[in-house]
């Protein structure tokens, strides 16, 4: 079974703070997938990543950064210089194996205070 | 150019009442879904049909009954609704590798009163 945890349910920083979203997973499969997706208050999931897991590459997108650890089985995403319009709640999703569908994280909600 | 477009996008009916929400996608994609988020923002799948064959049917009551046309559609139809089925139902499309992403539709919100 597909499992995906985000332990932190809610976190608060100021603007320009860095912040860092957890998520760990649980598979038996060898092959599998990683996705982050965000999720603003308008409603519309929009991706923003995705890591198979033969590639551990860490990789940094603009203020976004994602840091794969297989000996932890975490997924972790890192917004740097965090802004108001991060504001949104943040998914992180696993397909593993020969399932089709993505098993999703239960969230975490991100409140950028000015 | 809207590539998982889902009607309507607020649906609020009363209990008892039949609903369908239906969804198209013009990406090619063989694959489709229907997830539910639930108040608490928890995102569930619950049927996807291949190429118009059903492939995951999760534990959902069988009030719901999804119905695929052809692969570019797939329509989500609600009978006897209960305050219980209010939430946002998202329709999604992927190939079938993985690589290829998932890409989701804006979402109907459902009210039931």
């Amino acid at each position: 079974a597909q499992k995906v945890t985000q332990a932190q349910t809610e976190i608060s920083v100021v603007e320009k703070e860095d912040v860092t979203l957890d998520c760990v997973y649980e598979t038996r499969d060898t092959t599998y997938y990683l996705f982050w997706y965000k999720q603003p208050p308008s409603g519309e999931l929009v991706f923003l990543i995705r890591r198979n897991s033969f590639d551990e590459q860490n990789e940094i997108s603009g203020r976004y950064s994602w840091n794969f650890q297989k000996s932890t089985s975490s997924f972790n995403f890192t917004i740097t210089a965090s802004q108001v319009v991060d504001s949104a709640v943040y998914f992180c999703a696993l397909r593993a194996g020969s399932a089709r569908q993505l098993t999703f994280g239960s969230g975490t909600q991100l409140t950028v205070l000015p | 150019d809207t590539a998982v477009s889902q009607t309507p996008k607020y649906l609020v009916t009363q209990m008892g009442n039949d609903k369908s929400i239906k969804c198209e996608q013009n990406l090619g994609h063989d694959t489709m879904y229907w997830y539910k988020q639930d108040s608490k923002k928890f995102l569930k799948i619950m049927f996807s049909y291949n190429n118009k064959e059903l492939i995951i049917n999760e534990t959902v009551p069988n009030r719901f009954s999804p119905k695929s046309p052809d692969k570019a559609h797939l329509n989500l139809h609600i009978n006897s609704l209960e305050l219980g089925d209010s939430a946002v139902y998202f329709c999604a499309s992927s190939q079938p590798d993985a690589w290829g992403g998932y890409t989701f539709g804006s979402g109907t919100r459902l009210t039931v009163v």
